[in-house]
């Protein structure tokens, strides 16, 4: 069936670091991929998506671009910050497969020091 | 827009007892899901309703059940509670759920459960 796989954590980096969190994902259909963010006692964001090949979702300085060929969507972002604390969940919704539900990976829990 | 609403925020029920927790989509969103997240088993789906019918279900034993009106407001419902039902429980919504590649599920805030 579809999965996800994503970068175990934590992370932790200091302010003003490069962040790149790794997702792949196996999937029958045609999938969009997606990352949600979910902050302390808080439900999930939406981050970005992209809903075919090679297209890049972007959105407060994060960015992924949806790969095919190597089945990835990693996330990034140049210069993190304190307030980008939070756990990131990669996760994609397969519309040849089964329908309205994502499928999430494991999520990956990113510390910032200042 | 107002997005969507989730209540109660927390609960705490024992063992045996019964639960309904309800959920409000942005409005104009006819797709209801449900998801369990847990700290062992991360993020679940439960199920998913469109225009009242139930069109998906995940993997989880009849004691979750669920409910969308013609308003979209959907209700789950889980009966004998067992410990291991402590979860936050999240609600998204979207316009039409995955019959469209550029649809989005939106969340609510979830409801805390602890069953003791």
């Amino acid at each position: 069936g579809d999965s996800v796989t994503q970068m175990e954590g934590p992370v932790t980096l200091s302010e003003e670091a490069f962040l790149t969190i790794n997702c792949t994902y196996t999937a029958t259909g045609y999938p969009s991929l997606f990352w949600y963010v979910q902050y302390p006692g808080e439900g999930l964001q939406l981050l970005l998506k992209a809903t075919k090949a090679d297209d890049k979702g972007s959105n407060k300085g994060f960015e992924a671009t949806y790969r095919k060929e190597t089945t990835s969507f990693h996330l990034e972002k140049g210069s993190v910050q304190v307030s980008d604390s939070a756990v990131y969940f990669c996760a994609l919704m397969d519309y040849g497969g089964s329908q309205g539900n994502l499928i999430f990976g494991k999520g990956t829990k990113l510390s910032v020091k200042p | 827009k107002a997005g969507v609403t989730q209540t109660p925020r927390y609960l705490i029920k024992t063992r045996g007892q019964q639960v309904t927790l309800s959920c409000s989509p942005i409005s104009g969103h006819r797709s209801v899901s449900w998801y369990q997240q847990t700290p062992g088993q991360g993020l679940q789906f439960l199920f998913e309703y469109f225009s009242e019918t139930q069109r998906n279900k995940g993997n989880f034993p009849g004691r979750f059940s669920g409910r969308q009106f013609s308003n979209s407001r959907s209700e789950m419902n889980v009966s004998t509670l067992e410990l291991g039902d402590s979860a936050l429980y999240l609600c998204a919504s979207s316009l039409v759920g995955g019959l469209a590649d550029t649809d989005t599920q939106y969340f609510g805030p979830g409801t805390r459960l602890t069953v003791l």
